[in-house]
């Protein structure tokens, strides 16, 4: 399968750990990558591979993989972090089959 | 510092044709795969394209197959998106992205990412 499925919507209180979830048959054989998109931006690579930060990321962001499911953790969120997440990998098939979730909007109270 | 500028959006009718343009600096564009992605308003992010660093390797989604054509300048650090037959589900903003990983497309870890063009198909 070539699909990434993300919740819609997430919400965490201020200064607590919330995690994002993208399951998909493709997460056995790839690691994903994770994106960050403010209103009216492009995105911002969060996490990539088994759990890199690209430099300038918060190290408040940490990524994992089980299975058939990756995850984004972000520990003790801010309020400049309410944003949407977008994971993305490529399908397990062999071809180039490149996918992106359908997004999870993350509020922070 | 890495800068990606697209160009070339605007306004099409349906079954028009279009390039886009994007030119980068502050890397080694010669050693990087390139991506097009789009989003269409108020939606997600679509992955639309890339090519390999030399141009030899080229892969489209397919939903834009057969209409849509990639293509590189390494010499003048430019990467572009022909696109035809334009359908109105074809609007959306465009984003030129770079790969982090040198040389081979790996589909994922796009480490930098242009403002966008927007391209608009209606009549």
């Amino acid at each position: 399968s070539s699909e990434l499925t993300q919740d819609p919507a997430v919400s965490v209180a201020l200064g607590q750990t919330v995690r994002i979830t993208c399951q998909g048959d493709s997460l056995r054989s790839y690691y994903a990558s994770w994106y960050q998109q403010k209103p009216g931006q492009a995105p911002v690579l969060v996490i990539y591979g088994k759990n890199n930060r690209p430099s300038g990321i918060p190290d408040r962001f940490s990524g994992s993989s089980s299975g058939n499911t990756a995850s984004l953790t972000i520990t003790g969120a801010q309020a400049e972090d309410e944003a949407d997440y977008y994971c993305n990998s490529r399908d397990s098939s062999g071809n180039l089959n490149v996918v992106f979730g359908g997004g999870t909007k993350l509020t922070v109270l | 510092e890495v800068q990606l500028v697209e160009s070339g959006g605007g306004l099409v009718q349906p079954g028009g044709s279009l390039r886009l343009s994007c030119s980068a600096s502050g890397f080694t564009f010669s050693s990087y795969a390139m991506h097009w992605v789009r989003q269409a308003p108020g939606k997600g992010l679509e992955y639309v394209s890339a090519i390999s660093s030399n141009g030899g390797s080229t892969y489209y989604a397919d939903s834009v197959k057969g209409r849509f054509t990639i293509s590189r300048d390494n010499s003048k650090n430019t990467l572009y998106l022909q696109m035809s037959s334009l359908r109105a589900e074809d609007t959306a903003v465009y984003y030129c992205v770079k790969q982090g990983t040198a040389m081979v497309i790996t589909g994922s870890d796009f480490d930098y990412w242009g403002q966008g063009t927007l391209v608009t198909v209606s009549s």
